[in-house]
């Protein structure tokens, strides 16, 4: 069971807005603002979306967005596309015997 | 471009040893901290260990602790994972990262390690 909670999957229409949530504690999230994303297509190493909470990396497409509350992280994608379709993975440093944890994952589907 | 490529992964029969190195190009290697995280078949990325750019400091999850040490050799721009008494859980696809306050910048291809009798 991963230290982070994200949804399983998530699914939404071409040109919609979707979030994905990633919820921890206040060991991880809701103490560091080292929260970061990924997004992984199948068979392929992951990629850094967004860092720091809400940074995006040079080259990631200003649709990616990014903000925690509390305890839980959020990412948001706007004007979705075929291309958006993929795993996105949270991760956040943490207080505990294991500094660095990732969410279990989230398929999204473009539909 | 940073670059970086993993190598030793393959079968070994639990209980067994294997090495993992990862090669580093296109950026400064001493100024990085690095980083395993590793994947199982079907499963999500789970953290194995990190290391600050000149080794002092060392970080290990605890399913690997005791078993694992990573190193690095600075002159050859290499990161190692030596794995110890590795267990079938441990199958996985090991990637490296190149890593800055607890996160993964730049990931590798990965390398595959499967633990099986």
């Amino acid at each position: 069971q991963s230290a982070l909670t994200q949804p399983a999957s998530v699914s939404e229409s071409p040109g919609q807005s979707i979030t994905i949530s990633c919820t921890g504690s206040s060991s991880d999230i809701g103490s560091y603002n080292y929260v970061s994303w990924y997004q992984q297509y199948p068979g392929k190493a992951p990629k850094l979306v967004i860092y720091d909470v809400s940074n995006r990396p040079s080259g990631i497409s200003n649709r990616f967005s990014a903000s925690k509350s509390g305890n839980t992280a959020s990412l948001t994608i706007s004007g979705l596309q075929a291309e958006d379709e993929a795993y996105y993975y949270c991760s956040s440093y943490t207080r505990t015997s294991t500094p660095w944890v990732f969410g279990g994952g989230t398929k999204l589907t473009v539909l | 471009e940073v670059q970086l490529l993993e190598s030793g992964g393959g079968l070994v029969q639990p209980g067994g040893s294997l090495r993992l190195s990862c090669a580093a190009s296109g950026f400064t290697f001493t100024s990085f901290a690095m980083s395993w995280v590793r994947q199982a078949p079907g499963k999500g990325l789970e953290w194995v260990s990190s290391i600050t750019g000149t080794s002092t400091n060392t970080w290990y999850a605890d399913s690997v602790k005791g078993r694992f040490t990573i190193s690095r050799d600075n002159s050859k721009n290499t990161l190692y994972l030596q794995m110890n008494s590795l267990r079938a859980e441990d199958t996985a696809l090991y990637y490296c990262a190149q890593t800055q306050f607890w996160t993964a910048y730049d990931w590798g291809q990965g390398t595959l390690v499967t633990v099986s009798s």
